[in-house]
């Protein structure tokens, strides 16, 4: 069953608006953390932001931030003033226990974000 | 310095052929990862090692053996190659959740394997 869902495959979002990209996740741990991370076209993948599932306040960096509702398992990235270099793969992902004594951090699907000039 | 390095970036080989991606950490980390991503940008973990110990495998054939000759490292071993193998892998590394601080996981810059 898929654990992280991007339902958005590609968003357009226009240069200096805000733009939010979903995700929702499903997990029955209490505790677990979500990541966003960047992939532009050179294919490295850069980490946005954290939030852990006892963080009381949503977290942010810089132009990111993330809106945690919790009871409804959504995590979604908000983006302030795109700018061009926005323009990416950008994934959700949610780190839980393995199973089998460790963790792992598994991946949605990914948005594909364009930003227009 | 490079946080998470993995070599080659680049792989071509023949199906049937054995290849080899080596990765590095050099951030003190305990917990190391596979993942490959295929064609369709999917990023889907394969192997999870803690202190040089398998903790996860994920469905993955057996083809596919991973070595961890310390905690630093950890090698991923590619027997008989097939076209389906062909996508990109990463390696990334995080710091153990039971020190209490979650942290995002590290990655390399990517294999890129071709299987013709």
């Amino acid at each position: 069953a898929q654990k992280i869902t991007q339902t958005q495959p590609g968003m357009f979002v226009q240069e200096k608006e805000a733009v939010t990209l979903d995700c929702t996740y499903d997990t029955s741990d209490p505790s677990y953390g979500l990541f966003w991370y960047k992939q532009p076209s050179s294919g490295e993948m850069i980490f946005l932001i954290y939030q852990g599932s006892y963080d009381q306040q949503n977290a942010t960096e810089g132009r990111y931030s993330l809106n945690f509702q919790k009871a409804r398992k959504s995590a979604n990235l908000v983006i302030s003033a795109s700018q061009l270099g926005d323009s990416a793969m950008y994934f959700c992902a949610m780190r839980e226990a393995g199973g089998t004594g460790g963790f792992k951090t598994i991946f949605g699907a990914g948005t594909r974000l364009f930003v227009k000039a | 310095d490079t946080a998470v390095s993995q070599t080659p970036k680049y792989l071509v080989t023949q199906m049937g052929n054995d290849k080899s991606i080596k990765c590095e950490q050099n951030l003190g980390h305990d917990t190391m990862y596979w993942y490959k991503q295929d064609s369709k940008k999917f990023l889907k973990i394969m192997f999870s090692y803690n202190n040089k110990e398998l903790i996860i495998n994920e469905t993955v054939p057996n083809r596919f053996s991973p070595k961890s000759p310390d905690k630093a490292h950890l090698n991923l071993h590619i027997n008989s190659l097939e076209l389906g193998d062909s996508a990109v892998y990463f390696c990334a590394s995080s710091q153990d959740l039971s020190y209490g601080e979650d942290t995002e996981a590290f990655f390399g810059q990517g294999t890129r394997l071709t299987v013709v």
